[in-house]
């Protein structure tokens, strides 16, 4: 089955900094590549996904890269806010074990400094 | 909309009572999910309804039971459940069922902050 790996575990930048986080991920057939963010007390939220068939993906302030033949993800940040304080947790999807279903990274804690 | 409800926010129950915790989604979705989420924690799938019948039980302890009396509700039926199994309960729907040619996004409600005393 799939198995994804995320780092850091913890990150903290001062506000108008960029923040990365990178995932790698073990089974070259999947496709299919969301970020979610989970504020306090919250369920996650959708930010942004890609599919295998582009290499980066921009939405306003946030952007996601895939490198295919390295089997990794990452999620930049640009100008951080205060309010983009969150766990951020990468996925993607299992087809050896539970097919359909995503495996989520540990998750990284984004703090934001004012 | 993109809006998956979940009722309700707080549950506080012993370990003798039975509830259920409920989830609806108007978006025409077809796969439907359940989640645990422990503090600190990635959310670990419990069940999956695909076209409203179960399709995954991750070896969920029968404490559990899922229900899916209609396309856009999803229920977790709880019974003698324990102290560990206080968590965050998350919902989940996603708009088509395993796909391993287009998997598509999921999206999950607010969750249910269950506590078992």
């Amino acid at each position: 089955g799939e198995n994804v790996e995320q780092h850091p575990s913890t990150l903290s930048v001062q506000e108008g900094d960029s923040a990365v986080i990178k995932c790698t991920y073990s089974d070259s057939a999947s496709n299919y590549f969301p970020w979610y963010k989970q504020e306090l007390g919250k369920g996650p939220q959708l930010i942004i996904d890609i599919r295998s068939n582009v290499g980066e993906k921009k939405d306003q302030r946030i952007a996601v890269t895939l490198n295919k033949t390295a089997k990794h993800f990452s999620l930049h940040i640009t100008e951080t806010q205060p309010e983009d304080s969150a766990v951020y947790f990468c996925a993607a999807p299992n087809y050896g074990g539970s097919q359909g279903n995503l495996i989520f990274g540990k998750g990284t804690k984004l703090s934001v400094k004012p | 909309d993109t809006e998956v409800t979940q009722t309700p926010k707080h549950l506080v129950m012993g370990m003798t009572n039975k509830k259920s915790l409920k989830c609806e989604q108007h978006m025409g979705h077809r796969a439907m999910y359940w989640y645990k989420q422990k503090a600190k924690k990635p959310p670990e799938l419990m069940f999956v309804y695909s076209y409203e019948k179960l399709s995954i039980n991750e070896s969920v302890p029968s404490r559990f039971s899922p229900e899916c009396p209609n396309s856009s509700l999803l229920n977790l039926h709880l019974h003698a459940l324990q102290p560990e199994d206080s968590a965050l309960y998350l919902c989940a729907s996603s708009p088509g069922g395993s796909s391993r040619v287009l998997h598509s996004a999921q999206y999950f409600g607010p969750g249910t902050r269950l506590t078992v005393l």
